[in-house]
């Protein structure tokens, strides 16, 4: 198994430019997650996921869009990017959703120039 | 709203010491679960260890421990016999059913040999 896996591992932007950041899972669960980690301020929750085909916004979802076509991806996009989303963003699933553990990809860096 | 906190940015203990990261955390739920995750520099999240608010007993992993204290809402990480490799970011983390984690800002943690 491989777990979580994130595409890709670091990117560079232009302000205005779009791209879409890709998680897999190979591990059945149901429940997916996109985090920004940020010095000092932990890890946030963008959006989540709690099936095939459903999303919803967590903390700070502005700037940011996902989908979850097939149960094993999550994908993250960004239409514009903005300075301020240069950030490492993981990926995380779960089972049960929120009583159970979280399971975290590797993360990907971004930095928006 | 659930709030967690982590109030000591960065800690030191001497090799084969012991170390206390504090946490506390709110919430309204009362079935709800916390965990302890590792980030080490390749920044990998690692679970640590998990503890169930509906059990008394605390939680441990070999070196690793828990004080779960539900009326004063305190959850610290005990590590025993500090080694080099323990050294990492550690993250306290708080979920209910709601499927969302919300995570603290991070206890940066140094092994001095």
């Amino acid at each position: 198994n491989a777990g979580v896996t994130q595409t890709p591992k670091f990117r560079v932007l232009k302000t205005g430019q779009s791209m879409t950041l890709l998680c897999a899972q190979d591990m059945n669960h149901e429940y997916m997650y996109w985090y920004r980690q940020d010095p000092g301020m932990g890890l946030r929750l963008i959006h989540y996921s709690v099936g095939e085909g459903t999303t919803a916004k967590g903390e700070v979802p502005d700037g940011y869009n996902v989908s979850r076509l097939k149960k094993q991806n999550f994908l993250l996009g960004l239409e514009s990017a903005a300075p301020s989303q240069t950030s490492v963003y993981f990926c995380a699933s779960g089972q049960r959703g929120g009583k159970e553990t979280q399971y975290f990809g590797p993360g990907t860096r971004l930095l928006v120039l | 709203a659930q709030t967690v906190t982590q109030s000591q940015p960065e800690m030191s203990v001497q090799e084969a010491e012991t170390v206390t990261l504090s946490c506390t955390y709110d919430t309204s739920e009362s079935d709800y679960y916390l965990f302890w995750y590792k980030q080490p520099p390749s920044r990998q999240m690692i679970l640590v260890i998990r503890q169930e608010a509906y059990k008394q007993q605390n939680a441990t992993e070999n070196r690793f421990s828990v004080n779960f204290q539900k009326a004063a809402k305190s959850f610290s990480l005990k590590i025993s016999d500090s080694q080099l490799g323990d050294a990492a970011m550690y993250f306290c983390a708080c979920t209910s059913g709601t499927y969302k984690y919300i995570f603290g800002t991070g206890t940066r943690l140094k092994v001095l040999a």
